[in-house]
């Protein structure tokens, strides 16, 4: 059964730094993963998409990497501001089923 | 502006009661799909429909039950056999499988909030 883990559980940091979030997963036999930001008390929003094919995804401030073999990826956000404060959740696409991780709760400190 | 309407958006159950969860898409989805959010934990899979007529357990189906009689819409009924239904229920959508299966983002509805009198 595919497993998602996401590392590390909640970060902290200053406004204006880059942080890095991870996500791996156990099967690599995936078609996309997508990462999910979630406000509290609401629903996922999408930020990105990255196909089996594919290697990374730009959009905006955020950068998501995908090494399919490895069983791993990343988040990169720039330049990070108070309101990319939420948690951020990778999931994985198997071809029926949508598996998710924990999440990452995100917390940027004016 | 398409997407996918939860309601309630809170909903309290009285021992011994089933309660339904409404979940509608216009977004022309095959595919829909029932998650439960616990604090602490990611979302688990309850139910998932893949078309009309047609739907499978996901890891958490006892005590749940829905129905796919249409493709607009996708109800989840808590029974009174799910001892612990305090949770946020997050209904979501995709395309489905078929063409551009490598392309299939997955959308979020607003979750309905369900607590036990």
């Amino acid at each position: 059964k595919q497993e998602v883990t996401q590392i590390p559980a909640a970060l902290s940091v200053p406004e204006g730094e880059n942080l890095v979030l991870n996500c791996s997963f156990t099967d690599s036999a995936i078609y996309n993963l997508q990462w999910f930001r979630q406000d509290p008390g609401k629903g996922l929003t999408s930020l990105l998409l990255i196909q089996s094919s594919q290697r990374e995804q730009t959009s905006g401030r955020l950068n998501a990497s995908l090494d399919k073999s490895s069983g791993r990826s990343t988040l990169y956000i720039a330049a990070s501001q108070p309101g990319d404060s939420a948690t951020y959740l990778c999931a994985v696409y198997t071809g029926n089923q949508f598996y998710f991780g924990t999440g990452t709760s995100l917390t940027v400190i004016p | 502006d398409g997407g996918i309407t939860q309601s309630p958006k809170y909903l309290f159950r009285k021992e011994g009661q089933n309660v339904t969860l409404s979940c509608e898409q216009n977004l022309n989805h095959d595919a829909m799909y029932w998650y439960r959010q616990d604090p602490g934990q990611g979302l688990r899979l309850i139910y998932y429909s893949q078309i009309v007529n047609d739907f499978q357990k996901g890891d958490i189906a006892e005590g749940y039950s829905v129905s796919r009689e249409k493709k607009e819409s996708f109800p989840l009924t808590v029974t009174s056999a799910q001892k612990n239904p305090t949770a946020f229920y997050l209904c979501a959508s995709s395309r489905g499988q078929g063409m551009g299966i490598s392309n299939q983002p997955q959308h979020f509805g607003d979750g309905t909030r369900l607590s036990i009198l």
